[in-house]
């Protein structure tokens, strides 16, 4: 079976550039959340969906970041510009809220590197 | 709000020797609690659950975690330890939707 897919899986870029990270979830799980793990941070929960429906975005650090997601199989996080503190591992996680709440498939994450 | 306290950073155990890692929680309600492990590199794995019922709970790779409500704590055990243990691990809660991870304990496994 198919876990949740991320890519890229590794991203170096220069501050002030455009940054967009993919992720396609376990199909017919009805929740999606980006997390963000940094060594002084820990896990933050940036933003979590719900049938598609943006629930709860009070963990997105600012206006430079945007999440959305089209559809129930694909969703997009992307930073722009982008800023030397925006490195980090970046990973998104699906579920089952309604059946299993807390229960989360997580991908392998998106680490990025700003410059 | 719920939140998890994780008080220890590191931890350091002989291969073969038990292995307790400590979690203590706030949450207003009865929570769901979880125990999550990552290896380097990679996601976080569901280890084992907590919802309702017994609060000695079983999960993979020979895991177990008991809850005590009166100690707000749900610590994850396990009786003999392998190299392969060697990772990180999270405890977190939720209410309903949105999961709230400990700062996470580095567990490392000497020979």
């Amino acid at each position: 079976d198919a876990g949740v897919i991320q890519s890229p899986r590794h991203e170096v870029t220069e501050m002030g550039q455009e940054v967009t990270l993919r992720c396609k979830p376990i199909s017919g799980h009805n929740s999606l959340f980006w997390y963000r793990q940094t060594m002084m941070r820990g896990l933050e929960l940036l933003i979590y969906f719900n049938n598609n429906v943006p629930i709860d975005d009070s963990g997105m650090p600012e206006d430079r970041f945007s999440a959305k997601m089209p559809n129930a199989s694909f969703s997009t996080l992307k930073i722009q510009p982008s800023e030397p503190r925006d490195s980090a591992v970046y990973f998104c996680a699906s579920s089952l809220s309604n059946l299993a709440p807390g229960e989360l498939f997580f991908g392998e994450g998106s680490r990025l590197t700003v410059l | 709000a719920q939140s998890v306290t994780q008080p220890d950073i590191h931890i350091t155990v002989s291969e073969g020797a038990s292995l307790e890692l400590r979690c203590n929680y706030s949450y207003g309600a009865t929570p769901y609690l979880f125990w999550y492990v990552q290896s380097p590199g990679q996601g976080l794995q569901l280890l084992l659950k907590y919802f309702s019922g017994d609060t000695l709970v079983q999960g993979i790779k020979g895991f177990e975690a008991e809850f005590k409500r009166s100690q707000s704590s749900f610590n994850l055990r396990k009786p003999s330890v392998h190299w392969s243990d060697a990772a990180e691990y999270f405890c977190a809660v939720t209410g309903f939707q949105k999961l709230v991870f400990g700062t996470g304990t580095r567990l490392l496994v000497s020979p």
